[in-house]
Protein backbone atom coordinates (compact mmCIF):
# COMPACT_ATOMS: atom_id res chain seq x y z
CA UNK A 1 0.00 0.00 0.00
CA UNK A 2 1.15 3.63 0.21
CA UNK A 3 0.53 5.55 2.87
CA UNK A 4 1.95 9.28 3.68
CA UNK A 5 1.74 10.92 7.24
CA UNK A 6 1.87 14.71 7.70
CA UNK A 7 0.11 16.65 10.78
CA UNK A 8 -3.32 17.70 9.99
CA UNK A 9 -2.39 21.43 11.61
CA UNK A 10 0.37 23.36 12.56
CA UNK A 11 0.29 26.85 14.11
CA UNK A 12 2.95 29.52 14.37
CA UNK A 13 3.17 33.40 13.93
CA UNK A 14 4.58 36.14 11.57
CA UNK A 15 7.99 35.63 10.68
CA UNK A 16 8.59 32.62 12.73
CA UNK A 17 10.10 29.10 11.39
CA UNK A 18 7.85 26.49 10.98
CA UNK A 19 8.83 22.92 9.84
CA UNK A 20 6.37 20.56 8.09
CA UNK A 21 7.47 16.99 7.98
CA UNK A 22 6.46 13.87 6.30
CA UNK A 23 7.28 10.29 6.15
CA UNK A 24 6.07 7.68 3.66
CA UNK A 25 5.53 4.32 2.93
CA UNK A 26 5.16 3.54 -0.66
CA UNK A 27 6.07 0.85 -3.32
CA UNK A 28 8.06 3.08 -5.64
CA UNK A 29 10.20 5.96 -4.95
CA UNK A 30 11.15 8.83 -7.90
CA UNK A 31 11.24 11.81 -5.94
CA UNK A 32 9.17 14.21 -2.66
CA UNK A 33 6.89 17.39 -3.93
CA UNK A 34 5.52 19.90 -1.98
CA UNK A 35 2.65 21.42 -2.75
CA UNK A 36 0.95 24.32 -1.24
CA UNK A 37 -3.24 25.29 -1.34
CA UNK A 38 -5.11 28.14 -0.25
CA UNK A 39 -8.90 27.51 0.67
CA UNK A 40 -10.53 27.74 -3.02
CA UNK A 41 -7.99 27.45 -5.00
CA UNK A 42 -5.76 25.03 -6.30
CA UNK A 43 -2.52 23.50 -5.67
CA UNK A 44 0.56 24.75 -6.76
CA UNK A 45 4.01 23.33 -6.78
CA UNK A 46 6.55 24.66 -4.44
CA UNK A 47 9.29 21.91 -4.53
CA UNK A 48 10.84 18.60 -5.65
CA UNK A 49 13.61 16.59 -4.03
CA UNK A 50 14.62 13.53 -5.53
CA UNK A 51 18.51 13.44 -4.15
CA UNK A 52 18.76 13.32 -0.23
CA UNK A 53 19.77 16.84 1.24
CA UNK A 54 18.45 20.34 1.20
CA UNK A 55 16.94 22.18 -1.44
CA UNK A 56 16.34 26.41 -1.04
CA UNK A 57 13.81 28.37 -3.03
CA UNK A 58 13.34 31.58 -1.20
CA UNK A 59 11.66 31.49 2.24
CA UNK A 60 10.93 27.90 1.60
CA UNK A 61 13.40 24.73 2.12
CA UNK A 62 12.87 21.46 1.32
CA UNK A 63 14.89 18.51 2.55
CA UNK A 64 14.83 14.42 2.00
CA UNK A 65 16.25 11.60 3.30
CA UNK A 66 15.74 8.85 1.45
CA UNK A 67 17.14 6.13 3.80
CA UNK A 68 14.94 7.44 6.73
CA UNK A 69 11.58 7.30 4.30
CA UNK A 70 11.33 11.20 5.52
CA UNK A 71 11.35 14.96 4.25
CA UNK A 72 10.32 17.79 5.48
CA UNK A 73 9.51 21.52 4.27
CA UNK A 74 10.79 24.67 5.90
CA UNK A 75 8.98 28.21 5.88
CA UNK A 76 10.98 30.71 7.24
CA UNK A 77 10.28 34.58 7.83
CA UNK A 78 6.32 33.46 7.90
CA UNK A 79 3.84 35.68 6.41
CA UNK A 80 0.13 36.17 6.52
CA UNK A 81 -0.05 34.64 3.10
CA UNK A 82 1.69 31.56 3.88
CA UNK A 83 -1.56 30.12 5.71
CA UNK A 84 -2.89 27.61 3.59
CA UNK A 85 -2.74 23.48 2.89
CA UNK A 86 0.64 22.11 2.26
CA UNK A 87 0.75 18.63 0.61
CA UNK A 88 3.61 16.64 0.37
CA UNK A 89 3.36 13.78 -2.82
CA UNK A 90 5.66 10.83 -3.41
CA UNK A 91 6.29 10.29 -7.17
CA UNK A 92 5.77 6.08 -7.34
CA UNK A 93 6.26 5.82 -10.60
CA UNK A 94 6.61 7.69 -14.24
CA UNK A 95 3.98 10.11 -14.01
CA UNK A 96 2.07 8.74 -10.75
CA UNK A 97 2.15 11.28 -7.49
CA UNK A 98 0.43 10.19 -4.48
CA UNK A 99 -0.15 12.47 -2.20
CA UNK A 100 -0.41 12.99 1.33
CA UNK A 101 -3.75 14.56 3.22
CA UNK A 102 -2.17 17.83 4.07
CA UNK A 103 -1.20 19.95 6.49
CA UNK A 104 -3.24 22.83 7.40
CA UNK A 105 -1.06 26.16 8.31
CA UNK A 106 -2.50 28.96 10.17
CA UNK A 107 -0.31 32.27 10.40
CA UNK A 108 -1.42 34.55 13.22
CA UNK A 109 -0.20 38.30 13.74
CA UNK B 1 -2.00 33.15 -21.57
CA UNK B 2 -4.64 31.06 -20.43
CA UNK B 3 -2.27 28.27 -19.00
CA UNK B 4 -5.30 25.35 -17.65
CA UNK B 5 -8.66 25.55 -17.59
CA UNK B 6 -11.70 23.41 -16.04
CA UNK B 7 -15.08 23.86 -17.02
CA UNK B 8 -17.93 24.12 -15.42
CA UNK B 9 -17.01 25.45 -12.02
CA UNK B 10 -19.45 24.22 -10.40
CA UNK B 11 -22.10 21.39 -10.92
CA UNK B 12 -24.99 20.06 -9.20
CA UNK B 13 -26.74 16.96 -11.44
CA UNK B 14 -28.90 14.13 -9.93
CA UNK B 15 -27.51 10.38 -9.10
CA UNK B 16 -27.92 8.04 -12.69
CA UNK B 17 -27.24 11.35 -15.25
CA UNK B 18 -23.63 11.58 -17.23
CA UNK B 19 -21.53 14.22 -16.00
CA UNK B 20 -18.82 15.48 -18.27
CA UNK B 21 -15.77 17.95 -16.96
CA UNK B 22 -13.65 19.61 -19.47
CA UNK B 23 -9.89 20.82 -19.05
CA UNK B 24 -8.25 22.77 -22.08
CA UNK B 25 -4.16 23.49 -21.73
CA UNK B 26 -2.47 25.96 -24.25
CA UNK B 27 0.99 25.05 -22.84
CA UNK B 28 0.90 21.82 -24.92
CA UNK B 29 1.96 19.81 -22.17
CA UNK B 30 2.43 16.12 -23.18
CA UNK B 31 0.60 14.81 -19.42
CA UNK B 32 -2.74 15.13 -18.20
CA UNK B 33 -4.02 14.37 -14.96
CA UNK B 34 -7.55 14.29 -13.23
CA UNK B 35 -7.59 14.10 -9.32
CA UNK B 36 -10.39 14.16 -6.77
CA UNK B 37 -10.17 15.87 -3.47
CA UNK B 38 -12.29 15.14 -0.46
CA UNK B 39 -11.72 15.51 3.10
CA UNK B 40 -9.41 13.34 4.25
CA UNK B 41 -8.22 12.05 1.68
CA UNK B 42 -6.12 14.78 -0.03
CA UNK B 43 -5.75 14.56 -3.54
CA UNK B 44 -6.34 10.77 -5.33
CA UNK B 45 -5.44 10.10 -9.23
CA UNK B 46 -8.27 9.11 -11.29
CA UNK B 47 -6.22 9.04 -15.22
CA UNK B 48 -3.76 10.07 -16.62
CA UNK B 49 -2.58 10.51 -19.85
CA UNK B 50 1.15 10.83 -21.48
CA UNK B 51 0.16 11.92 -24.82
CA UNK B 52 -3.02 12.04 -27.12
CA UNK B 53 -4.86 8.93 -27.65
CA UNK B 54 -3.07 7.51 -24.70
CA UNK B 55 -4.83 7.16 -21.38
CA UNK B 56 -3.88 4.74 -18.16
CA UNK B 57 -5.81 4.71 -14.55
CA UNK B 58 -4.87 5.92 -11.56
CA UNK B 59 -5.51 5.37 -7.75
CA UNK B 60 -9.41 5.16 -8.13
CA UNK B 61 -10.62 4.97 -11.86
CA UNK B 62 -14.03 3.30 -11.47
CA UNK B 63 -17.12 5.23 -12.31
CA UNK B 64 -15.24 7.40 -14.39
CA UNK B 65 -13.82 7.38 -18.33
CA UNK B 66 -11.93 9.89 -20.53
CA UNK B 67 -10.31 10.28 -23.82
CA UNK B 68 -7.80 12.67 -25.28
CA UNK B 69 -8.22 13.01 -28.91
CA UNK B 70 -6.40 16.50 -28.70
CA UNK B 71 -3.47 17.32 -26.66
CA UNK B 72 -4.66 20.82 -25.03
CA UNK B 73 -7.66 18.53 -24.11
CA UNK B 74 -8.43 15.99 -21.26
CA UNK B 75 -12.43 15.54 -20.64
CA UNK B 76 -13.77 13.54 -17.91
CA UNK B 77 -16.84 12.11 -17.84
CA UNK B 78 -19.05 10.09 -14.96
CA UNK B 79 -20.87 7.58 -16.99
CA UNK B 80 -23.71 7.08 -14.35
CA UNK B 81 -22.89 9.96 -11.21
CA UNK B 82 -23.07 8.51 -7.45
CA UNK B 83 -23.39 10.55 -4.92
CA UNK B 84 -19.85 8.97 -3.79
CA UNK B 85 -18.58 11.06 -6.70
CA UNK B 86 -19.52 14.62 -4.73
CA UNK B 87 -16.17 16.27 -4.72
CA UNK B 88 -13.63 18.74 -6.28
CA UNK B 89 -11.90 17.84 -9.10
CA UNK B 90 -8.78 19.03 -10.37
CA UNK B 91 -7.28 18.63 -13.99
CA UNK B 92 -3.27 19.45 -13.94
CA UNK B 93 -0.90 19.00 -16.69
CA UNK B 94 3.03 18.53 -16.53
CA UNK B 95 5.79 19.13 -19.68
CA UNK B 96 7.99 16.14 -18.06
CA UNK B 97 4.84 13.81 -16.34
CA UNK B 98 7.47 14.10 -12.94
CA UNK B 99 7.93 16.95 -10.93
CA UNK B 100 5.96 19.92 -11.63
CA UNK B 101 2.32 19.88 -12.05
CA UNK B 102 -0.10 22.51 -12.72
CA UNK B 103 -3.06 22.66 -11.54
CA UNK B 104 -6.78 24.13 -13.25
CA UNK B 105 -9.12 25.84 -10.78
CA UNK B 106 -11.13 22.67 -9.79
CA UNK B 107 -14.62 21.84 -10.85
CA UNK B 108 -17.13 21.53 -7.55
CA UNK B 109 -19.20 18.55 -8.44
CA UNK B 110 -22.12 17.85 -6.45
CA UNK B 111 -24.54 14.43 -7.29
CA UNK B 112 -27.51 14.43 -5.16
Amino acid sequence: GQSLEQPSEVTAVEGAIVQINCTYQTSGFYGLSWYQQHDGGAPTFLSYNALDGLEETGRFSSFLSRSDSYGYLLLQELQMKDSASYFCAVLTGFQKLVFGTGTRLLVSP
Amino acid sequence: DAGITQSPRYKITETGRQVTLMCHQTWSHSYMFWYRQDLGHGLRLIYYSAAADITDKGEVPDGYVVSRSKTENFPLTLESATRSQTSVYFCASSETGSDTQYFGPGTRLTVL
